[in-house]
């Protein structure tokens, strides 16, 4: 079974530094998908970056980019320039390419990022 | 914004009461997911449906039954409803192009005293 870890439950950066999130994965498959959601006290998920496995080259989005480590099976998101808005939780999914749209996405159990001024 | 809303939005019950929550989207996807969000759980997949009457069972199905009678509409309810079922319920969809990436409706938090 796949199993998606965050070891990180707080994190806290100054506001316009840059904070990295930390999050493992565990499966036998090679081919699969990674991403990053992030929840604000709104609640909202939304969707921060996607990986997909096969492709070795980073996915960035803006600020936010990973390092994708298919081998040690890490998948890490880096903010740059942070801003207060991005004081969130964070959260870190997987799913597997086999099946389509009736795989599972699995959830990590989070990070709680705090953006301090 | 993909579209989708949740309804209601909060909502308070007792045990025992039966609940239906509604998720509704305006783009005809096929896919559409319900999970629920716990501390310590990240989100947990309750039931999915792939289409107009077919549903299936996720990791957390007990107590939960699903209904899509229509492409815009899929709906959770708790038959009655206890205490554990205590919770925010995320409604999702998947693009049909690209059936990997999930997008998240606003959520319901329910609460059953």
């Amino acid at each position: 079974a796949q199993t998606v870890t965050q070891s990180q439950p707080e994190m806290s950066v100054q506001e316009a530094e840059t904070v990295t999130l930390s999050c493992t994965y565990d499966t036998s498959e090679n081919n699969y998908y990674l991403f990053w959601y992030k929840q604000p006290p709104s609640r909202q998920m939304i969707l921060v970056i996607r990986q997909e496995a096969y492709k070795q080259q980073n996915a960035t989005e803006n600020r936010f980019s990973v390092n994708f480590q298919k081998a040690a099976k890490s998948f890490s998101l880096k903010i740059s320039d942070s801003q207060l808005g991005d004081t969130a939780m964070y959260f870190c999914a997987f799913i597997s390419n086999y099946g389509g749209a009736t795989n599972k996405l699995i959830f990590g159990t989070g990070t709680l990022l705090a953006v301090q001024p | 914004d993909a579209g989708i809303t949740q309804s209601p939005r909060h909502k308070v019950t007792e045990t025992g009461t039966p609940v239906t929550l509604r998720c509704h989207q305006t783009e005809n996807h096929r896919y559409m997911y319900w999970y629920r969000q716990d501390p310590g759980h990240g989100l947990r997949l309750i039931h999915y449906s792939y289409g107009v009457k077919d549903t299936d069972k996720g990791e957390v199905s007990d107590g939960y039954s699903v209904s899509r009678s229509k492409t815009e509409d899929f709906l959770l309810t708790l038959e009655s409803a206890t205490s554990s079922q205590t919770s925010v319920y995320f409604c999702a969809i998947t693009q049909d192009y690209r059936p990997d990436t999930q997008y998240f409706g606003p959520g319901t938090r329910l609460t059953v005293l």
